[in-house]
């Protein structure tokens, strides 16, 4: 069964303090594994994305590694903000179908 | 570029009523629209997947007669609630793909539906 789970389901830290978020998934055939920021009430915006070669991408201070080989992957948000405290979400497109594959988030605040 | 506008970001309306909500693709042709509904503390879950001109894929569990999908063109679909009651209540995002690249997913921001 294609899932991906993330862990913690929630985090709090200290303003200016870095953390790393998991995602695990079983997804097969693999295409490319997201991970976006989704603030309450809002739509996801999409952080980054690496396919299967890809082992790390950064966007500003997020940085997503991959291993494909055990299938996880992580998101580490350095020096923290107010403004990152929403939910990440780790999402997972399998080969040859459009369907994606949702990870249930980590809520992350961000404490001053 | 790569934007998704959804209309209203939020409506409320009396039980039994019909809600129309807009999707659409500001800068680019989407062949393919999504759309998901998402309760609180939960992750996005998919309802239905369009494609432009033909008849949308409704995923197990969701009634296709009360979620009426229409993606009458390549920057327009619209999701339908009919005879809405509290328990529709959630908020439903959809997403736009150009089916392009990595065929990445933009999502739109949001409609927030209560139903009194």
């Amino acid at each position: 069964k294609n899932q991906v789970e993330q862990s913690p389901q929630s985090l709090i830290i200290l303003e200016g303090k870095n953390c790393t978020l998991q995602c695990n998934y079983t997804v097969s055939p693999f295409s490319n594994l997201r991970w976006y920021k989704q603030d309450t009430g809002r739509g996801p915006v999409s952080l980054t994305i690496m396919t299967f070669s890809e082992n790390t991408k950064s966007n500003g201070r997020y940085t997503a590694t991959l291993d494909a080989d055990t299938k996880q992957s992580s998101l580490h948000i350095t020096a923290s903000q107010l403004s990152d405290s929403a939910s990440y979400i780790c999402v997972v497109s399998g080969a040859g179908f459009q369907k994606l594959v949702f990870g249930t988030g980590t809520r992350l605040l961000v404490s001053p | 570029g790569a934007v998704v506008s959804q209309h209203p970001s939020w409506v409320i309306c009396k039980s039994g009523t019909s809600v129309k909500i807009e999707c659409r693709s500001l800068d680019f042709q989407a062949t393919t629209m999504f759309w998901y509904r998402q309760f609180p503390k939960q992750s996005l879950m998919l309802m239905a997947t369009s494609n432009e001109g033909s008849k949308a894929t409704y995923e197990q569990g969701v009634e296709k007669d009360k979620f009426l999908i229409n993606h009458a063109s390549l920057t327009l679909s619209t999701l339908t609630v009919t005879s809405a009651h509290p328990e529709d209540s959630s908020f439903y995002i959809c997403s736009a793909t150009s089916g392009e690249g990595y065929n990445e997913q933009f999502f739109g921001p949001g409609t927030r539906l209560t139903v009194l």
